[in-house]
């Protein structure tokens, strides 16, 4: 079975903290996501990587960086937390090129920055 | 206008009833189509996919696409109180991103 780890599953954090979200995927994917997840938004999708060292942004990357130093490790980074970015953020991994896209998600991490 | 539109709810439906999940797209790339279930406090875990029009079944599980008309549907029979969860139907191109819809919360009471 695809195992996605979240390292915390609740953080709370202060305004200006900088906060490190990490994710780790033990299947050889090659794709990692970062998601937020709001009420009434949906899944909206920060940055994605398809490969070490690779990432691209996604819908709303503003706030956000990204590390993916090892293919199986992939890091979101919020460089000074504001309380809009109170929220649960879901990591997803997938393998590229598959017919079905599927992606296998993490628990969550619901942050709350105060 | 947003890609997806789904069926907002929440859905509240005593145990064996016949649930419908709807949603709706708008852009003709989206060729792999799917349902992800959402328990409370986990993360969502796909529950099924199709690339074609039609229907496919399983279990008590049935996906529905029409994509003449850009219209995918999730029906479920014979609720369960298990079945209790957030459905979100979610959209790929052949680029590997996926678009999710909002989701709908379903309760099935006992």
């Amino acid at each position: 079975d695809v195992k996605v780890t979240q390292s915390s599953r609740y953080l709370v954090k202060r305004t200006g903290e900088k906060v490190f979200l990490e994710c780790v995927q033990d299947m050889d994917h090659e794709n990692m996501f970062w998601y937020r997840q709001d009420p009434g938004l949906g899944l909206r999708l920060i940055y994605f990587s398809y490969d070490v060292k690779m990432k691209e942004k996604g819908d709303i990357p503003e706030g956000y960086s990204v590390s993916r130093e090892k293919k199986e490790r992939f890091s979101l980074i919020l460089e000074s937390a504001s309380t809009n970015q109170t929220s649960m953020y879901l990591c997803a991994s997938n393998i590229q090129g598959a017919s079905t896209d599927t992606q296998y998600f993490g628990p969550g991490t619901r942050l709350t920055v105060l | 206008q947003k890609e997806v539109e789904q069926d907002p709810g929440p859905l509240s439906v005593p145990e064996g009833a016949i649930v419908s999940l709807n949603c709706t797209y708008s852009n003709s790339a989206f060729q792999y189509f799917m349902w992800y279930r959402q328990y409370s406090r986990k993360g969502p875990e796909l529950l099924m996919y199709t690339y074609s029009s039609g229907n496919k079944e399983d279990g008590r599980f049935t996906a529905q696409v029409d994509k003449s008309s850009k219209y995918i549907s999730l029906f479920i029979r014979d609720s369960q109180p298990s079945d209790s969860a957030t459905y979100l139907c979610a959209f790929n191109t052949n680029a590997g991103k996926s678009t999710f819809g909002d989701g709908t919360t379903l309760t099935v009471k006992p």
